[in-house]
């Protein structure tokens, strides 16, 4: 079946520091691929995506490329900020029938000013 | 528009009790979920419904069960509540005319333990 691996949490970084965030999946056909964040004490809510491979999804300074050859779809940013704090969930669609979800784990960042 | 609500946002259950979780959504998606979120785990899809009168089962089903009697609320039942099922669980919908840019607005949750 689909699944999808992020790299284990929590991660903790400075302010202003370069973010990685590792997302690996495994899939029939050709999924879309999600990144979707959790705010504390909120629901989740859609940061980017993607559809298509090459295809790269942008949001609030966060970027994920589409990687087909190696099955990922790594979630960057340039310079964090305190507000970046947040759970962060890789997941991926068949975009097809009920288009449901299937997620990582999800990865804990917290982010210290 | 309210997006999804969620009710109740807390609610603790003894061994043995039943409740209904209550989700309503006012943007007339076709599509709706119900996930449950366990702590350090990513969600896991209990049941959803592509449409009033139809529902149908995910990953991890057992001891609940769902209606979907209009396309706006999409009720999730606990009969026999058990320490196994204590979670957020989180309800969720979409609209399948957005086939390439299925994005799924979700409600705050609701935090369940059962004691």
């Amino acid at each position: 079946g689909n699944s999808v691996t992020q790299m284990e949490g929590p991660v903790t970084l400075s302010e202003e520091a370069f973010l990685t965030i590792n997302c690996t999946y495994t899939a029939t056909g050709y999924p879309s691929l999600f990144w979707y964040v959790q705010y504390p004490g909120e629901g989740l809510q859609l940061l980017l995506k993607a559809t298509k491979a090459d295809d790269k999804g942008s949001n609030k300074g966060f970027e994920a490329t589409y990687r087909k050859e190696t099955t990922s779809f790594h979630l960057e940013k340039g310079s964090v900020q305190v507000s970046d704090s947040a759970v962060y969930f890789c997941a991926l669609s068949e975009g097809t029938g009920a288009q449901k979800l299937v997620f990582g784990q999800g990865t804990r960042l917290t982010i210290n000013p | 528009n309210a997006g999804v609500t969620q009710t109740p946002k807390f609610r603790i259950l003894k061994i043995g009790q039943s409740m209904t979780l209550q989700c309503t959504q006012d943007m007339n998606h076709n599509y709706m979920y119900w996930y449950r979120q366990d702590p350090g785990m990513g969600l896991k899809l209990i049941y959803y419904s592509v449409g009033a009168g139809i529902t149908d089962k995910g990953e991890v089903p057992n001891g609940y069960n769902v209606s979907r009697s209009t396309t706006e609320d999409f009720p999730l039942r606990l009969e026999l509540a058990a320490p196994s099922q204590t979670s957020v669980y989180f309800c969720a919908s979409t609209s399948p005319d957005r086939v390439y840019y299925n994005e799924q607005f979700f409600g705050p949750g609701t935090r369940l333990t059962v004691l």
